[in-house]
């Protein structure tokens, strides 16, 4: 069984470009998050999907950054314009009804200069 | 104070030796607790769930004290795979919207020949 999987894997932009990063969760898992890791700190939400509704992006900074999962399967999350302070990996996980076991992507390690 | 604290770390232990994570929880409500690893440069992956009765796995053996809301995993005989990052991660309930995953720091284990 695939797992999710993440593209890209690196990206290096300069301030105030736009960046996008795109996720395929597991097949059937209908709950899809973005996580956001800063260096030497555990990941923290940005935002999570049941099916194709956000139901909470309580911490997403909408000024900046926004999400969709159009046909509840693949996300994008987007940041526009890019801060120096955005550098960080962006994970997503997915995970299936009530189970708590969350299956993380690889990541997408951002640079931004 | 942070929701969930654990040790600083790193942890720089002998193969052989026995180690020992705490963590705290700042939320009562919280009612699922995990250990995560995260190798270096990985994401992170789910290690074992933390029972109220404690439970072990092999050499891990996690235990959950729900009145002092604290969290512990041992790890016995430490073998040089075991060297990650280990994630405490507490499940905070969030009104009709199932739980939300609260993660550590992260505390870095080395294990040296």
């Amino acid at each position: 069984e695939a797992g999710v999987v993440q593209s890209p894997r690196y990206k290096i932009i300069e301030k105030k470009q736009p960046v996008a990063f795109w996720c395929n969760p597991i097949s059937g898992h209908n709950t899809l998050y973005w996580y956001r890791q800063n260096l030497g700190q555990g990941p923290e939400l940005l935002i999570r999907y049941e099916n194709e509704e956000a139901v909470d992006d309580s911490q997403l900074p909408k000024d900046r950054f926004s999400a969709e999962r159009l046909k509840g399967v693949d996300s994008t999350l987007k940041i526009q314009p890019a801060e120096l302070g955005d550098s960080a990996v962006y994970l997503c996980a997915s995970s299936t009804g009530n189970s708590y076991e969350q299956y993380f992507g690889p990541g997408t390690r951002l640079t931004v200069t | 104070r942070k929701e969930v604290e654990q040790d600083p770390g790193p942890f720089n232990v002998p193969e052989g030796a026995t180690v020992a994570f705490n963590c705290t929880y700042s939320n009562s409500a919280s009612q699922s607790f995990f250990w995560y690893r995260q190798d270096c440069r990985k994401e992170p992956k789910l290690l074992m769930s933390v029972y109220s009765s404690g439970n072990e796995d092999g050499r891990f053996t996690a235990q959950l004290n729900r009145a002092s809301q604290y969290i512990s995993l041992l790890i016995r005989d430490s073998k040089l795979s075991d060297s990650a990052t280990y994630l405490c991660v507490v499940n905070l309930p969030i009104y009709n919207q199932g739980g939300k995953l609260i993660f550590g720091q992260g505390t870095e284990l080395s294990v040296k020949p």
